[in-house]
């Protein structure tokens, strides 16, 4: 059983489409993250979401839009993809805020052409 | 945003011990320091975590310097397995700051 699931996990699309990308965590976590790898791997936060509330917003482009319908899924929606969102997300949950690991998912690599 | 240097790449010889270095000078004091590996085409994976104290757990060993700048994390006796890319981040505030992180090659 995977505990942090994103799909899909390959995603090719057209510049100015809208798109989603899923993840579900079993873990019964409490918080939920999204984080962007760029081509240089460095990873950033994005959003964190802790038991369905915002808790994290970085600086991101409103095209990008968070949503959590319960504290075990945590979906991401891109509107009118750009180039620049290319990029490999990464969805993750932890049990507590401080000082505990991450489990993290296996990452969907998203190509914009 | 990166608030940890380490060296770009570094390689070991299998059943050998492996020290990854990390400087974080500006650690500030409620930061905690986490290491974390990853392996190809797959999401970061949690290795260790500590605040002051030297730490241990069955991957690997966590050594942090007295004033906190800087931190080790040691693998007793690599594997093959091993190879991957460790990031050693500044965790505060629900906030994970990840650097660029080394590159591990291991040698049969």
């Amino acid at each position: 059983d995977t505990a942090v699931s994103q799909t899909p996990k390959y995603l090719v699309t057209q510049m100015g489409n809208d798109k989603s990308i899923k993840c579900e965590q079993n873990l019964g976590h409490d918080t939920m993250y999204w984080y962007k790898q760029d081509s240089k791997k460095f990873l950033k936060i994005m959003f964190s979401y802790n038991n369905k509330e915002l808790i994290i917003n970085e600086t991101v482009p409103n095209r990008f839009s968070p949503k959590s319908p319960d504290k075990a899924h945590l979906n991401l929606h891109i509107n009118s993809l750009e180039l620049g969102d290319s990029a490999v997300y990464f969805c993750a949950s932890s049990q507590e805020r401080l000082g505990r690991g991450y489990t993290f998912g296996s990452g969907t690599r998203l190509t914009v052409v | 945003d990166a608030k940890t240097t380490q060296p770009n790449s570094m390689e070991s010889n299998e059943e050998e011990p492996v020290h990854l270095p990390c400087n974080h000078s500006t650690i500030s004091g409620t930061d905690y320091i986490h290491w974390y590996r990853q392996l190809p085409s797959q999401g970061p994976e949690y290795v260790i975590h500590g605040l002051t104290s030297n730490v241990n757990n069955r991957m690997a060993s966590l050594a942090i310097a007295e004033d906190r700048k800087s931190s080790t994390l040691i693998l007793h006796r690599a594997t093959l397995r091993d190879a991957a890319v460790y990031y050693c981040t500044l965790y505060n505030f629900n906030k994970f700051y990840f650097g660029s992180g080394t590159k591990l090659n291991v040698k049969p």
